[in-house]
């Protein structure tokens, strides 16, 4: 069953930790791609990468940091540099041929309190 | 700068008809303009996406408009159902790898 899994669901951290948020994909796509979602708006992209050990800051990448180590994984960090880092995580996939169809998965909520 | 928005922000639509979700977009040089629909609680779904040189696509009872000389793109669906209630992105590549997202309209359909 082809997919792109997101762990945990929900994760509650306190003031000044960092945290680690797990997205794997089995869809054998190059590209991966996290994005932020605060309430009633739209997704700002944190961080992509095109192919494994090289990726790109999107437009809200301070305080975040990321590896692509393996094709499968894109691990986002959320350090205690981040102001806000309440919100909901996406992390997405797409083939390096169709770059506008990406898959999702199903979302991270953080709470930091 | 870059921008993608929505004209309407909620969109109430009866069930059976029609509905129709608006979106202006700003960068010119985008290549390719999409639509996402999110449910409650989960990650977006791709539904359909229409390249700059087109100005119509069609799917499965969706329908993308795309009028570039008022920057101005749109998502038909036709016969709404329950099932579409949802959160719609449009969203448009402004370069090879980066896409864009507007702010979403929620669609919901009356029963």
């Amino acid at each position: 069953d082809g997919g792109i899994t997101q762990s945990p669901k929900y994760l509650f951290r306190k003031e000044g930790q960092n945290v680690t948020l797990s997205c794997e994909q089995n869809l054998n796509h190059d590209a991966m791609y996290w994005y932020r979602q605060d309430p009633g708006q739209g997704l700002r992209l944190i961080y992509y990468s095109q192919i494994v050990n090289d990726f790109q800051k999107g437009d809200i990448a301070e305080g975040y940091s990321v590896s692509r180590e393996k094709k499968e994984s894109f691990p986002l960090t959320v350090t205690s540099a981040q102001k806000n880092p309440t919100a909901f995580y996406l992390c997405a996939s797409s083939s390096s041929d169709r770059v506008t169809e990406a898959f999702f998965g199903q979302g991270t909520r953080l709470t930091v309190v | 700068g870059e921008s993608v928005g929505l004209h309407l922000p909620t969109l109430s639509v009866q069930e059976g008809d029609n509905s129709i979700i608006n979106c202006a977009y700003s960068n010119s040089a985008s290549d390719y303009f999409i639509w996402y629909k999110q449910e409650s609680g989960k990650g977006p779904q791709f539904i359909i996406d229409i390249r700059s040189n087109m100005d119509k696509r069609q799917g499965q009872r969706v329908t993308v408009l795309l009028n570039k000389t008022v920057k101005h793109l749109s998502l038909q669906i036709a016969a709404t159902q329950p099932g579409d209630s949802a959160v719609y992105f449009c969203a448009e590549r402004t370069s090879y790898d980066k896409v864009i997202f507007g702010p979403g309209t929620s669609l919901s359909v009356i029963p």
